[in-house]
């Protein structure tokens, strides 16, 4: 059964970088995709941007400019990194697995980590 | 950017069906996926390519999707499918992910 687990900071100052690993354990990070979620209290569900074993990346149009998500596959680990943080930043991240759709183009998530809440604040 | 817009509430009385619906500009053409997310936890997939379940997920739980609109069936309810639901598909245009806005269910 693959699991993941989300850590770093809860508390990042505004401007700063908001810093998250993912480490994956009860499977291999090869030959998936990979992909961060965030959820801002009370409100519903944003996808951050996703990234393959390989290292290619795609990321929310609305983050781009500030995203990069990373892996290093020797440690079965990816990162997420979100800069110029605000308050608006401040929700609870997921990471998730991604699986491609066999029925149609599309991926869908399949594992998700229990979460981190990320709280923006000087 | 792709929008998918859901009924904020739905509410539904044990054993009764709950339908949540998923709108989007020609869904039918795209795959949807649906994820239950109970309070405090991280969201469920229940049900992924319009119609499948994953392993796990009882029966009571359907999909279809035609049109402009996407819909999950909860048959039977229980008191324990009080969540929050969400639609998920991809947009091959901005080749980016999208989630609805959700929808409450709560079991009267």
């Amino acid at each position: 059964q693959v699991q993941l687990q989300e850590s770093g900071p809860g508390l990042v100052k505004p401007s700063e970088t908001l810093s998250l690993t993912c480490t994956v354990s009860g499977g291999s990070i090869s030959s998936y995709y990979w992909s961060w979620i965030r959820q801002p209290p009370g409100k519903g569900l944003e996808w951050i941007g996703y990234i393959y074993y390989s290292g290619s990346t795609n990321y929310n149009p609305s983050l781009k400019s500030r995203v990069t998500i990373s892996v290093d596959t020797s440690k079965n680990q990816f990162s997420l990194k979100l800069s110029s943080v605000t308050a608006a930043d401040t929700a609870v991240y997921y990471c998730a697995r991604v699986t491609p759709s066999i029925a149609a183009a599309g991926y869908y998530f399949d594992y998700w980590g229990q979460g981190t809440l990320v709280t923006v604040s000087s | 950017s792709y929008v998918l817009t859901q009924p904020p509430s739905v509410s539904v009385a044990p054993g009764q069906t709950a339908r949540i619906t998923c709108g989007g500009n020609n869904i039918g053409s795209k795959s949807v996926h649906w994820y239950q997310q109970k309070p405090g936890q991280a969201p469920v997939l229940v049900v992924y390519d319009d119609s499948d379940r994953p392993s796990g997920i009882p029966e009571r739980f359907s999909g279809s999707n035609s049109g402009n609109t996407a819909t999950l069936t909860i048959s039977r309810v229980e008191a324990g499918d009080e969540a929050d639901y969400y639609c998920q598909v991809w947009d091959s245009s901005s080749d980016a992910l999208v989630f609805g806005t959700g929808t409450k269910v709560t079991v009267l």
